[in-house]
Order: structure tokens, then sequence, then C-alpha cells
């Protein structure tokens, strides 16, 4: 049962455009989200978080919304730039289990074009 | 300030054996989680521990295992290796109470 889902394997944008990546979730305990990112051969990297008391959280070009009762999340990166190219996770967590689990989508591979 | 080392990088087993991967958290991280990554599986939760102690356990089998130390550096175990085992494997470490997990390299593991 695949809680978080990344319905998008992979997204191609210009560079100075608007990159949008999606993100549903089924489970309603979920309380924090959270998008990596990932380069071949490297681990994932943090980028931008957000609890469910919010519905919009902007870090410089990276802006993640929340829409809880769709159960859905997107991160949108303006403009984008050739270096975005990556993968993107996102992933969940259940505050109320009071640990550092977190539930991952499958990755969305975004591809920036110069 | 060190990030999260796993060790080793690279590693290629025989289909049967057994190997022990390495992670060492970032100084002042009690919380340590493991991750499995399969092409098109994204990251799959493993197991986490906290002050030597095994916190929660993703649905994984029994051949999978860890073990956390004082120092909070953690290692996980796999026996009798199987192909299906190929993959990256993720160490992530926090701070108590917080949900934002950084990773290391990982560990690609080849079942051969």
């Amino acid at each position: 049962d695949q809680q978080v889902k990344q319905n998008s394997p992979s997204l191609s944008v210009q560079e100075g455009r608007i990159s949008i990546l999606n993100c549903d979730y089924t489970n309603s305990m979920f309380d924090y989200f959270l998008w990596y990112k990932k380069y071949p051969a490297e681990g994932p990297t943090f980028l931008i978080s957000i609890s469910s008391i919010k519905d919009k959280n902007e870090d410089g070009r990276f802006t993640v919304f929340l829409n809880k009762s769709a159960k859905h999340l997107s991160l949108h990166i303006v403009p984008s730039q050739p270096g975005d190219s990556a993968v993107y996770f996102c992933a969940a967590s259940d505050g109320s289990s009071n640990t550092g689990k977190l539930i991952f989508g499958q990755g969305t591979t975004l591809q920036v074009k110069p | 300030k060190a990030g999260v080392t796993q060790t080793p990088r690279y590693l290629i087993k025989t289909r049967g054996q057994q190997v022990t991967l390495s992670c060492s958290p970032i100084s002042g991280h009690r919380s340590v989680s493991w991750y499995q990554q399969t092409p098109g599986q994204g990251l799959q939760f493993l197991f986490e521990y906290f002050s030597e102690t095994q916190r929660n356990k993703g649905n994984f089998p029994g051949r999978f295992s860890g073990r956390q130390f004082s120092n909070s550096r953690s290692e996980m175990n796999v026996s009798t290796l199987e192909l299906g085992d190929s993959a990256l494997y993720l160490c992530a470490s926090s701070l108590p109470m917080s949900t934002e997990a950084f990773f290391g390299q990982g560990t690609r593991l080849t079942v051969v």
C-alpha cells in the first residue's frame, strides 16, 4: 500500500520557467511533509518541509503548498535552473508515532533544459 | 560539522552470504534510520534506532537486522543474501524530536 505517491515519474522544463512537482498521500495521520533532492550516487539532501498546520512554506526559489482536504502537496521551483536537475522525493511523517520514520514517494526525475 | 558517513560505499556479495553495513551519524544525532532504495520503489523504511533501541521497523523479512552502539553509530546486517537485495542502502540521522533527516551517501550493494 503506497501511502505517498508521486504519479509523475519525470518532468522536463525549460530553464527560467516554473517546475511543479506533485505528491499525494492517503494517511490522514501524516502531519509533517518534506521534500528531498537526490543526485546520482549521492544521498538525498533536504530541501524544504511543511507542517500540517500550514498551507505554504517558502525558502528562496522553493515553495511547498499543502492542501490537506485533497491530501496533496506540491513543490514549486521558480525560476528553474539546470542545476536543479535531479530526482525529487516527497516524504511524510506521522508525528503521533514519535519516531523518525519517513514514508517516501517513488520520486520524480526533473530535467531542466538550458 | 561532519555529515553522515556510510561504509563501505560499494559492495559485491554472492547469494547466500551475509553483509554488514556501517553508519556514523552526525555528532549529537541519536536517531539513526535505514532505508533501501531500489529502481522504481523509492526509499523504503527498514528500521530506526534511538538510544541503542529499535524504535520502529518496516516491512522487511527477519534477514534484515540492525543495531546501534552507545556512540550512536549503527550497523545493519543482511543474512542469506538474495539477488533482490541488490539496492542502495541509505542511512539517515536526526536530532531527538526532529523529523528532518540527514542522509549519508549510501552503500551500493550488488548481490551476484
